[in-house]
């Protein structure tokens, strides 16, 4: 079945730091990557959304690319802010499917 | 624009007893609406989804049921608490396959 991999369980980083999160994904068909962001007690939000089509999606200064050679798909963010603290979770819809299946979550903390 | 709304906020429940979530969707017609649980500190698991009124599709078992009486409500229940079944209730909506989906702010469930 589809399944998507999330190996960094915490990044720690220092502000203005360079931000780099990276999920690798299965599926036989072609999927939808989606980054989510969850505050504190809050839903996540949607972040960013990159399809087979467009390779890469850029909102509030983070930007997604995906590699289909390696069947990867990565976050990253120039300089990281105090207030980008939270739990960063990566996703993928198969095509023709209803289900989100998720990564296993990146608690980001960054230090001032 | 559309809105989210989920209750209650938080809930203390005892083993045993019964459970009514609720979910409604405002400022879109027809949506495509999930639940979703996480544990603390956890990833998300998909519970169930529904395309229409009235047709709602299990994805996993957790002794849990889910209804659609409106086309903007959805309602998990179950008639019976287990310890298992703490923690961070989400609803979402979409707009059909393939597609991402946005999360309501969720309700806290603790159970005793």
């Amino acid at each position: 079945g589809d399944s998507v991999t999330q190996k960094q369980g915490q990044v720690t980083l220092s502000e203005d730091d360079f931000l780099f999160i990276n999920c690798t994904y299965s599926t036989t068909t072609y999927p939808t990557l989606l980054w989510y962001v969850q505050y504190l007690g809050q839903g996540p939000q949607l972040l960013l959304k990159v399809t087979t089509a467009n390779n890469k999606g850029i909102s509030r200064g983070f930007e997604a690319t995906y590699d289909k050679g390696t069947t990867s798909f990565h976050l990253q963010k120039a300089s990281v802010q105090e207030s980008d603290s939270a739990v960063y979770f990566c996703a993928l819809v198969a095509s023709g499917s209803w289900q989100l299946i998720f990564g296993s979550g990146t608690q980001l903390t960054v230090m001032p | 624009a559309q809105t989210i709304h989920q209750w209650p906020v938080a809930e203390i429940k005892a083993v045993g007893s019964p459970l009514s979530l609720g979910c409604t969707i405002k400022g879109k017609s027809s949506p495509n609406l999930y639940w979703y649980w996480q544990a603390t500190g956890g990833t998300l698991q998909q519970l169930f989804y529904s395309i229409t009124v009235g047709q709602v599709e299990s994805v996993v078992q957790l002794n849990l049921s889910a209804s659609r009486p409106k086309d903007d409500q959805f309602i998990l229940s179950t008639e019976k608490l287990l310890l298992s079944h703490s923690g961070f209730y989400l609803c979402a909506w979409g707009t059909g396959d393939y597609a991402e989906q946005f999360f309501g702010p969720g309700t806290r469930l603790t159970v005793l």
